[in-house]
């Protein structure tokens, strides 16, 4: 089956700082999302992206499905991104591992 | 309601015992899955159902696991005879169809003694 790997697997950060999380993924697919987890456990979906470039906020993401990749940009990072960050293609109901991120005041 | 909603949101069982779980999926999705959540893990695909089409059950770790989706809407997991390494939390999700955006409910956590 089709294989999602994420980096970087954990990710510490200052607040107010940048970041780029990476979805790789090894197949063609027709859809992709991102979610967030927050430390509760509940997944929140951030984007529906399975090409193209999106935003909302302070988030943003983009999908070169050509080139099997996406990548999710957290800009003037806050303490409430903390989490985990998942990405998932549909083709296959394939997760990544997902991205730990610890923002720190 | 407007999300997914799933119950109970906790579950404590002894092993060998047989639990339920409940999923009512976002009114007019006509695609459900379930998946599950070790302790600091990513998401298992356990099992999906689209319409009514036969559910793809390729995700199901045993024989001990069955879901069943009662009407094209609310879906019940049936553990079998638990186990310890059931303990997990086990999350639904529906969409509009099969391959669009998917919506999680809170999960259940679930603790075999």
């Amino acid at each position: 089956g089709i294989q999602v790997e994420q980096s970087p697997p954990d990710l510490i950060l200052q607040e107010g700082a940048n970041s780029t999380l990476r979805c790789n993924f090894s197949d063609s697919v027709n859809n992709l999302q991102w979610f967030h987890q927050n430390p509760w456990g509940q997944l929140i979906n951030l984007f529906y992206i399975p090409s193209g470039t999106k935003q909302n906020g302070r988030l943003s993401a983009t999908t070169v499905a050509t080139e099997r990749y996406s990548l999710l940009y957290i800009s003037s990072s806050q303490t409430t991104d903390s989490g985990v960050y998942f990405c998932a293609v549909q083709l296959d109901m394939r997760f990544g591992a997902g991205t730990r991120l610890t923002v720190k005041p | 309601g407007a999300g997914v909603s799933q119950s109970p949101s906790n579950k404590v069982t002894e092993k060998g015992k047989d639990v339920e779980l409940r999923c009512d999926p976002i009114s007019g999705h006509t695609a459900l899955y379930w998946y599950r959540q070790s302790l600091g893990q990513g998401l298992e695909f356990l099992i999906y159902f689209q319409g009514n089409s036969a559910p793809d059950k390729s995700g199901l770790p045993s024989d001990r696991f069955s879901a069943e989706r009662t009407g094209g809407s609310v879906s019940t997991l049936t553990i079998q005879r638990t186990q310890q390494e059931d303990s997990a939390v086990y999350l639904c999700a529906s969409s509009l169809d099969f391959e669009n955006e998917q919506f999680f409910g809170p999960g259940t956590r679930l603790t075999v003694l």
